[in-house]
């Protein structure tokens, strides 16, 4: 299958700091990537379809100001978690979205907000 | 509204025995599903899809099935073994507007030596 990746793979900060992901789409170009949260023991909820060129879809319940997505490049989808607090520590987790709808999944970044 | 769910949150096998889990999804327009496969710490890994025109499909010791009547989807892993030991998650595709997956609550296989 495709590869994707994610950097970083994890990261610790402050509370109040904003961390940025990225999510690389390393052998295909990607119009469609997605972002994903998951907390512990729980499944994958999706955030946001972020779409090459326009604005990220957001799911509901999910705050776009806090969760700045940019899809500037066909490999290349960024997650921006801004003013981050303790409770936005989870695993977060890209895809790339293949010519048949089909999703490849990045390895995923865990954050930690202390 | 929309849902996926599983029957078992922990399924225990024998290595050797097969393994069956399950998955009930409520969007009866729902075309598309997916098996994954999650190891701690890392990203879900692709075992096998299934389109809804199709009731079962089989892969190297993976089998899907789907019963599109009770909208229930099942994985059959033949001879487990254990690096079997993950969590499962299914995955239906939605259409509204624009694609997007919607997943289980996952189940995790404990593979017994």
């Amino acid at each position: 299958g495709a590869v994707v990746s994610q950097h970083p793979s994890w990261v610790i900060c402050k509370s109040g700091t904003s961390v940025k992901i990225e999510c690389r789409s390393l052998d295909f170009q990607a119009t469609t990537m997605f972002w994903y949260r998951q907390f512990p023991k729980q499944s994958l909820m999706l955030m946001a379809t972020s779409n090459e060129g326009s604005k990220a879809t957001y799911e509901q319940g999910v705050e776009k100001d806090k969760f700045l997505i940019n899809h500037a490049s066909l490999t290349l989808s960024t997650l921006t978690v801004t003013s981050a607090h303790p409770e936005d520590s989870s695993f977060y987790i890209c895809s790339s979205e293949g010519p048949y709808n089909e999703q490849f999944f990045g390895p995923g970044t865990r954050l930690t907000v202390l | 509204g929309e849902s996926v769910g599983l029957h078992l949150p922990t399924l225990s096998v024998q290595e050797g025995d097969n393994s069956i889990i399950n998955c009930a999804y409520s969007n009866s327009a729902s075309d598309y599903f997916i098996w994954y496969k999650q190891e701690s710490g890392k990203g879900p890994q692709f075992i096998i899809d299934i389109r809804s025109n199709m009731d079962k499909r089989q892969g190297q010791r993976v089998t899907v099935l789907l019963n599109k009547t009770v909208k229930h989807l099942s994985l059959q892993i033949a001879a487990t073994q254990p690096g079997d030991s993950a969590v499962y998650f299914c995955a239906e595709m939605v259409t509204s507007g624009t694609y997007k997956y919607i997943f289980g609550t996952g189940t995790r296989l404990k593979v017994l030596a």
